[in-house]
C-alpha cells in the first residue's frame, strides 16, 4: 500500500466551478498535511498546510482534514483556467520527521 | 519570500560524463536541503537528504557513489550525477528548509532538467 495515494487524473473540471482533490495517507500518526501546485515543467509551490481536523480556507482554495478517516482534501472554487495544474499532496509522517511524502500527484484541467 | 535557485536550468551531455547541478538558497539559511528526481508524469521522487556540515543520507535504492550530493553551507547544496547514462536523464529538483522552521518552510528551487545523450 502506498503511504500516500492520490487519483492520477485527469480530472476535468468546467470553468466557474468546484473542482475537488482527495488524498488518503497510511500512516495515523502523521501530523503534517500539505498542498502543492505544479505546473508543466515546473517545481512545486505550496498552496496550503493543515494540520488540525477540519477546514482551512485560502481565497478560492479549502483544505479539509479528516485524521479519523485519514483523509485530506483540497476543495477550489471558481476554478479558473490557471488552476489547470497537477496538485500535490504530501504528508510529514510524524513529529519532528523531515521527509516530507508525497503522492503520484492529480492532473487538474479546468475547461473554460 | 524565500528563494531558492539552481544552476544549471537545463544540461545537456554525453553519456559518461559527470554533471554537478548547484542548489543555493538566496535569503535565507538552510541546515537541510532535499534532492528530489522527477520522470514524466510522475511523481516527485526523494533521492537523498541533505544537512550542512554532515553526510547526506540516500534513500533506499539511489546509489550514493553515483549521486554525491556536498552540503558545504547552510546556503549551498550540490548534487553530482556521475557517469551519467541516459537513464538518469530527468528532472533534479532540489527544495531547502528555513534554518529552525517545519515542513511548510520547504522551498523549492526551480529544477534543472538533464538530458544525458
Amino acid at each position: 500500500q502506498k503511504e500516500v495515494e492520490q487519483n492520477s487524473g485527469p480530472l476535468s473540471v468546467p470553468e466557474g466551478a468546484i473542482a475537488s482533490l482527495n488524498c488518503t495517507y497510511s500512516d495515523r500518526v502523521s501530523q503534517s498535511f500539505f498542498w502543492y501546485r505544479q505546473y508543466s515543467g515546473k517545481s512545486p509551490e505550496l498552496i496550503m498546510s493543515i494540520y488540525s481536523n477540519g477546514d482551512k480556507e485560502d481565497g478560492r482554495f479549502t483544505a479539509q482534514l479528516n485524521k479519523a478517516s485519514q483523509y485530506v482534501s483540497l476543495l477550489i472554487r471558481d476554478s479558473q483556467p490557471s488552476d489547470s495544474a497537477t496538485y500535490l499532496c504530501a504528508v510529514l509522517p510524524q513529529q519532528g520527521a523531515q521527509k516530507l511524502v508525497f503522492g503520484q500527484g492529480t492532473r487538474l484541467t479546468i475547461n473554460p | 519570500g524565500a528563494v531558492v535557485s539552481q544552476h544549471p536550468s537545463r544540461v545537456i551531455c554525453k553519456s559518461g560524463t559527470s554533471v554537478k547541478i548547484e542548489c543555493r538558497s538566496l535569503d535565507f539559511q538552510a541546515t537541510t536541503m532535499f534532492w528530489y528526481r522527477q520522470f514524466p508524469k510522475q511523481s516527485l521522487m526523494l533521492m537523498a537528504t541533505s544537512n550542512e556540515g554532515s553526510k547526506a543520507t540516500y534513500e533506499q535504492g539511489v546509489e550514493k557513489d553515483k549521486f554525491l550530493i556536498n552540503h558545504a553551507s547552510l546556503t549551498l547544496s550540490t548534487l553530482t550525477v556521475t557517469s551519467a547514462h541516459p537513464e538518469d536523464s530527468s528532472f533534479y529538483i532540489c527544495s531547502a528548509r528555513v534554518k529552525g522552521g517545519g515542513a511548510h518552510t520547504q522551498y523549492f528551487g526551480p529544477g534543472t532538467r538533464l538530458t544525458v545523450l
